[in-house]
């Protein structure tokens, strides 16, 4: 079964640091999302991507975060200046065509984000 | 604003019980509600999605339902095992032209053999 890839795994980054999670999505699905869980909490909405722009985004997902999707299978999240309060896990998810479809989401296994 | 609660927060049941697991939403205009599954550390799995023209959605022995107008939906276990002890959580699609789902705090699922 398709599935959405995720690296890494796990990061530890210093306070102020850049960093960039990547992500995989299945291949003939057009929404690409980033989702964001704070252990102990709710999983987040950041910011939803169709057509190579940003089509939704979240009020957490400030000028800090930005999303890219490189080379036509990537879909990246990048992090200009790390804060202790952005330790979380990040989901990176894709859905298909409209109709039913694209209300499937199919979510990685996500990326653990450590700040220290 | 749209608030998505779960209950219970926790629940633990012996192996072989049928089980409900509550999500109820605040504001009634959604487009489609999803049940997902997730295990410790891991990515969310996909169980159910139901449509906000439909009732009811079955897979194997779960079967999940939605009442709208009371800002409801249950997910059924039937015949628990081991394996299906995880996070519940529910989420909606909701609002014009908004593709975010807003997801409720789950419900921590522990059966035990």
């Amino acid at each position: 079964e398709p599935e959405v890839t995720q690296t890494p795994s796990h990061q530890v980054t210093q306070m102020g640091q850049e960093v960039i999670l990547r992500c995989v999505p299945i291949s003939n699905h057009l929404y690409f999302y980033w989702y964001r869980q704070i252990l102990g909490q709710k999983v987040e909405f950041l910011v939803s991507f169709y057509n190579n722009e940003i089509s939704e985004k979240s009020e957490i997902f400030d000028d800090q975060f930005s999303v890219e999707r490189p080379d036509g299978s990537n879909f990246t999240l990048k992090i200009r200046s790390t804060k202790l309060e952005d330790s979380a896990m990040y989901f990176c998810a894709s859905s298909g065509r409209l109709g039913s479809g694209a209300n499937v989401l199919t979510f990685g296994a996500g990326s653990r984000l450590t700040v220290l | 604003k749209q608030e998505v609660t779960q209950i219970p927060a926790a629940l633990s049941v012996p192996e072989g019980e049928n089980l409900v697991l509550n999500c109820s939403f605040t504001d009634s205009a959604i487009y489609n509600l999803q049940w997902f599954r997730q295990d410790p550390g891991k990515g969310l799995t996909s169980l159910l999605l139901i449509q906000s023209s439909q009732r009811e959605q079955t897979s194997g022995r779960l079967n999940a339902s939605l009442d709208r107008s009371s800002g409801r939906s249950t997910l059924y276990i039937a015949a628990s095992q081991p394996g299906d002890s995880a996070t519940y959580l529910c989420a909606l699609h909701w609002g014009t032209g908004r593709r975010a789902l807003t997801f409720g705090s789950g419900t921590r699922l522990q059966v035990q053999p």
